[in-house]
């Protein structure tokens, strides 16, 4: 069975704080998404990588910074949080030419 | 803009009822189309639907895609409390990533 796990399920932060979400996949998959989730919007992508130490911007990627240094983990980086950044974080990993993208439970942040 | 539209927002049934959720979009460069079902955790594959008119179906859940019309439908019949989830609808927009774009999700509430 496909594993992607994150690093905690809920977290507070405050306003300006650097966060770190971590991202780990046991299935070996070249691609890593990092998605918001709100209410009404939907699943949103903010970055994805489909290599190691190359990424790119999705559709929200601003005040967001993502790394990837080994092919089982990817970070996304809140430089400095905003009450706006509270929002359920999901991650997901699938193979370079995959339909199908394996979802983590979701961290749920708050900034206050 | 790629665009994918789910409807209803939210729906709330009784057990045995029979609910049909609706997705339609506007993509370029379509390739496949994808639901997934969200309880409190991480949202778990359901069907991925490439070709016009031809069912896919798993126990009371079935699926359907019109790459005509533009749309997809997700039917579950004598619906039970288990089924009370978020239902994403997700379509890969063919890049070569994998990329795939949400409709908001149809919000399904099963009462006893």
């Amino acid at each position: 069975d496909v594993k992607v796990t994150q690093s905690s399920r809920y977290l507070v932060k405050r306003t300006g704080e650097k966060v770190f979400l971590e991202c780990v996949q046991d299935m070996d998959h070249e691609n890593m998404f990092w998605y918001r989730q709100d209410p009404g919007l939907g699943l949103r992508l903010i970055y994805f990588s489909y290599d190691v130490k190359m990424k790119e911007k999705g559709d929200i990627p601003e005040g967001y910074s993502v790394s990837r240094e080994k092919k089982e983990r990817f970070s996304l980086i809140l430089e400095s949080a905003s009450t706006n950044q509270t929002s359920m974080y999901l991650c997901a990993s699938s193979f370079l030419s995959g339909n199908e993208q394996y979802f983590g439970p979701g961290t749920r942040l708050t900034v206050t | 803009e790629d665009k994918v539209v789910q409807s209803p927002l939210s729906l709330v049934v009784h057990e045995g009822d029979t609910v049909t959720l609706n997705c339609s979009y506007e993509v370029t460069n379509f390739r496949s189309l994808l639901w997934y079902k969200q309880e409190k955790k991480a949202p778990t594959f359901l069907f991925m639907l490439t070709s016009s008119g031809i069912e896919k179906k798993s126990g009371r859940l079935s699926s359907i895609l019109d790459k005509k019309e533009l749309f997809s439908i997700l039917n579950i019949t004598a619906t039970q409390t288990g089924d009370s989830a978020i239902y994403l609808c997700a379509v890969n927009r063919g890049t070569s990533y994998g990329k795939l774009t949400f409709g908001q999700g149809t919000i399904l509430t099963v009462h006893p």
